[in-house]
């Protein structure tokens, strides 16, 4: 079993819909990094937070450390935001970051 | 400020070759890791540098070395390249170690044949 799980693999969405992407872990974590690929494989880094809940424009992350769960929200989703959301922990014992296997975000005009 | 920068782009190399990447992070940044992204693993860490001193390595073979310079770019090194090595290698930069937060370069694109 993967130690950083996300869900779901693949999703597809109209234009200007809710969109949630979840990431479980099973390690003890610093830090929770959600990351955005787009094609051609830039990744640019869209929250780090260890608590709570963060929100930058359109999009929200939380964080539940006793549920070792997190969640990205896209609000009023565009077809800009079509990319890979990928998911890292950073393993407290370790001190390495650990990456789940990413979602795959088409979101369609 | 620029951003992190990663050269070469694009590179082809035969089995049993050595290769090596460069990556210059952003300035004022002191910490730079290194991962490696391929279709079957996807991202997967390899080492991260700080003040030119490797202060975390992941589970990859002893073909894959790094080190950084002084003026805090490092480069990564891969001996006898095997087809399995086929990947993006991707670094990125930022202030200090582990629990701040990452600005990822655009990546090398590795082809072994």
């Amino acid at each position: 079993k993967n130690e950083v799980e996300q869900s779901p693999q693949n999703l597809t969405a109209q234009e200007g819909e809710f969109i949630t992407i979840n990431c479980s872990y099973s390690v003890g974590i610093s830090a929770l990094h959600w990351l955005q690929q787009h094609p051609g494989g830039g990744i640019v880094s869209l929250f780090m937070l260890s608590s709570g809940k963060k929100k930058h424009g359109r999009l929200i992350a939380t964080i539940n450390i006793q549920e070792k769960h997190s969640s990205l929200h896209i609000t009023a989703s565009h077809p800009r935001d079509s990319a890979v959301y990928i998911c890292a922990v950073l393993s407290y014992n370790t001190d390495k970051l650990i990456f789940g296997t990413g979602t795959r975000l088409q979101v369609f005009p | 400020k620029a951003g992190v920068t990663q050269t070469p782009r694009y590179l082809i190399k035969t089995r049993g070759q050595q290769v090596t990447l460069s990556c210059s992070p952003i300035s004022g940044h002191r910490s730079v890791s290194w991962y490696q992204q391929t279709p079957g693993q996807g991202l997967q860490f390899l080492f991260e540098y700080f003040s030119e001193t490797q202060r975390n390595k992941g589970n990859f073979p002893g073909r894959f070395s790094g080190r950084q310079f002084s003026n805090s770019r490092s480069e990564m090194n891969v001996s006898t390249l095997e087809l399995g090595d086929s990947a993006l290698y991707l670094c990125a930069s930022s202030l200090g170690l582990s629990y701040y937060e990452q600005y990822f370069g655009p990546g090398t694109r590795l082809t072994v044949t």
